[in-house]
């Protein structure tokens, strides 16, 4: 089956301490997205990757960093400089646009729960 | 900046009623308006979506409608069921087929109580 696997599930950290998301994709995907999604805020876009090897900044990069090293794998590490980072994010991914009628519908992963204690 | 602003934050109605959710966006731009819906634990999945050359669309039991002018678009659920509770979200984006961003609204959760 294709689709989009987030791993951990669950996580728990300690203040200061650096924690990495992963994100995998089986769908041939060339555009993937990293989100995050507070109650009451809607989902606000992270980083996200057109291409491998080349990402950009959403809204709220900061106290992120990510990679693009193969196509199916774009993991988001949360650092120790992100005042708030308890919250559930998300991965998605899309084909890569290509200005034509096709919208290319976006694919979430089932999402991490980060905690920091 | 852009914006989508999402009402209600939360729906509650009975099986078989109707449920609408309403949504304005900012950039006069925008063409491109989808809905998701997000099932308890779950990723939030595409279930509807309408580009600004159409007013309305329909399928089955949802619907979404678009006013461009006054840059507002609703998502309409007839005869409601238990499995669509859940938590709703629209997004508008300007250039989606381009590599435009999705900008979502806050989002909506719907309860059908049986």
């Amino acid at each position: 089956d294709g689709g989009i696997t987030q791993s951990p599930k669950y996580l728990f950290r300690k203040e200061g301490q650096n924690v990495t998301l992963s994100c995998e994709q089986n769908l041939n995907h060339d555009a993937m997205y990293w989100y995050r999604q507070d109650p009451g805020q809607g989902l606000r876009l992270i980083y996200y990757s057109q291409i491998v090897n080349d990402f950009q900044k959403g809204d709220i990069a900061e106290g992120y960093s990510v990679s693009r090293e193969k196509k199916e794998s774009f993991p988001l590490t949360v650092t120790s400089a992100q005042k708030n980072p308890t919250a559930f994010y998300l991965c998605a991914s899309r084909v890569r646009a290509s200005g034509g009628t096709n919208t290319g519908e976006l694919f979430f992963g089932e999402g991490s729960r980060l905690t920091v204690l | 900046g852009e914006n989508v602003e999402q009402h209600p934050s939360t729906l509650s109605v009975q099986e078989g009623d109707s449920a609408v959710i309403k949504c304005t966006y900012s950039d006069s731009a925008s063409n491109y308006f989808p809905w998701y819906k997000q099932e308890l634990g779950k990723g939030p999945q595409l279930i509807i979506d309408i580009r600004s050359n159409v007013g309305e669309k329909k399928d089955q039991r949802i619907a979404v409608t678009l006013n461009k002018t006054a840059k507002h678009f609703s998502l309409h659920i007839t005869e409601t069921q238990p499995e669509d509770s859940a938590v709703y979200f629209c997004a508008a984006s300007r250039g989606y087929n381009q590599g435009g961003k999705l900008i979502f609204g806050q989002g909506t959760e719907l309860s059908v109580k049986p």
